[in-house]
């Protein structure tokens, strides 16, 4: 049950697009569409951003949005804000039952 | 508005037990599977366990294999984890999450989330 591997961190200027990828392999990301993808404030519960690889639970930003290829899977934030500047994570179900998260990404605005 | 409150988190020595409670309310909780994920300090969410909305079936993290058990009580809108043999790599904020499921294309993801409870092993 290795992690999906993320960058460390990511940066952008405010109103920039930036892109966060998820590499996992063809027995979890790769093999299913139960990917998602979390943002997490420190001390804060985690919040749904991203389910289904694409699809955005109500109540997220339109700035949100998601994708996969292969054993890849990307999660993008557009018109990058203030309030974005957190860890991000992928999730994704594995061929064992079991559930994987990414490594992690820091999204800082600079 | 769906809520999760964790409790039972604190100080345990190493090679000890812990019994960790998730207190449901706002859904029909016997709906839906439930997780437990923890975050150790200064590292990632690592998920730890899933368990049906019935309760008969459970998956456990290779981590923890051996040394957890998840339980609930639909009756009591509770969901459990116990973790025995307790080293320092068990230290982390424990938070429980509802699985959410739109179609049966749509599911494994984690739509609502307690705000966690720190369990730190530390003799």
């Amino acid at each position: 049950q290795s992690a999906l591997t993320q960058p460390a961190s990511v940066s952008g200027s405010p109103g920039q697009s930036i892109t966060i990828s998820c590499t996992g392999t063809s027995s979890d990301l790769g093999a299913y569409t139960y990917v998602s993808w979390y943002q997490h404030h420190p001390g804060k519960a985690p919040k749904l951003l991203i389910y289904g690889v694409s699809n955005r639970p109500s109540g997220v930003s339109n700035r949100f949005s998601g994708s996969k290829s292969g054993n890849t899977a990307s999660l993008t934030i557009s018109g990058l804000q203030a309030e974005d500047e957190a860890d991000y994570y992928c999730y994704s179900y594995t061929s064992s039952h079991t559930y994987v998260f990414g490594t992690g990404a820091r999204v800082t605005v600079l | 508005q769906v809520h999760l409150v964790e409790s039972g988190g604190g100080v345990v020595q190493p090679g000890g037990s812990l019994r960790l409670s998730c207190a449901a309310s706002g859904f029909t909780f016997s709906s839906n599977p439930m997780h437990w994920v923890r975050q150790a300090p200064g590292k990632g969410l690592e998920w730890v366990a899933v368990i049906s909305s019935p309760g008969t079936n459970t998956d456990y993290a290779d981590s923890v294999k051996g040394r957890i058990t998840v339980s609930r009580d639909n009756s009591r809108n509770t969901l459990y984890l116990q973790l025995s043999r307790l080293t320092d790599e068990d230290t982390a904020v424990y938070f429980c999450a509802r699985e959410g499921y739109t179609s049966a294309d749509n599911w494994g993801f984690l739509d609502y989330w307690g705000q966690g409870t720190l369990v730190a092993v530390s003799s």
